[in-house]
């Protein structure tokens, strides 16, 4: 089975940081990796998919970047609005693989 | 507008059974393998398991196989969840997901999710 390690596990930053989320895999899963946001209280909601194409009505200070184990979420300026937990999960093979998620506070 | 709406959750005792239902509607539910996935309270996201759109496969987390079952009723547009066995480490919010593909696992459409709790 596929393993997701995501990093870091929280993070704080000011309004109008940039913020990078890592995500690794076990073993190559190529671009089969999509990134989520989820609120308190929310389903996920998916932000990017194939690794780095944002999902249609995403903000475009989502991005994602990476292939093969090795890969990046970025947001390019934090808003007020983008406090939230953020998965990756894999879908190279079942059984399918979320990272340990993401937490997002402001500074 | 796609709408999954799950219901079936609730208190149960370790040991017994419960039945999750996810109703779709908006799309042609028929042409979608459909999904289960699960967070435990306070803890992040744990695929459960996945249907084939006319239900000829089926997969199971190694978690929950032997003891949970997913089909699918097209007639009904309407997921379900079969769970017996149940042990305390299945509390969790169940939530249906439907991918953007046919047999795809990129989830663009999720329940609001359903609570159960399994507790004596």
């Amino acid at each position: 089975d596929i393993q997701m390690t995501q990093s870091p596990s929280s993070l704080s930053a000011s309004v109008g940081d940039r913020v990078t989320i890592t995500c690794q895999a076990s073993q190559d899963i190529s671009h089969y990796l999509n990134w989520y946001q989820q609120k308190p209280g929310k389903a996920p909601k998916l932000l990017i998919y194939d690794a780095s194409n944002l999902e249609t009505g995403v903000p475009s200070r989502f991005s994602g970047s990476g292939s093969g184990t090795d890969f990046t979420f970025t947001i390019s300026s934090l808003q007020p609005e983008d406090i939230a937990t953020y998965y990756c999960q894999q879908y190279a093979n079942l059984p399918l693989a979320f990272g340990g998620g993401t937490k997002v506070e402001i500074k | 507008q796609v709408q999954l709406v799950e219901s079936g959750g609730g208190v149960v005792q370790p040991g017994r059974s419960r039945r999750l239902s996810c109703a779709a509607s908006g799309f042609t539910f028929s042409s979608y393998g459909m999904q289960w996935v699960r967070q435990a309270p306070g803890k992040g996201l744990e695929w459960v398991a996945v249907i084939w759109y006319d239900g000829s496969k089926k997969y199971y987390a190694d978690s929950v196989k032997g003891r949970f079952t997913i089909s699918r009723d097209n007639s009904k547009n309407t997921l379900y969840l079969q769970m017996d066995s149940l042990r305390a480490e299945d509390t969790a919010v169940y939530y249906c997901a439907r991918p953007t593909t046919r047999d795809g696992s990129v989830f663009d459409y999720w329940g609001q999710g359903t609570l159960v709790t399994v507790s004596s």
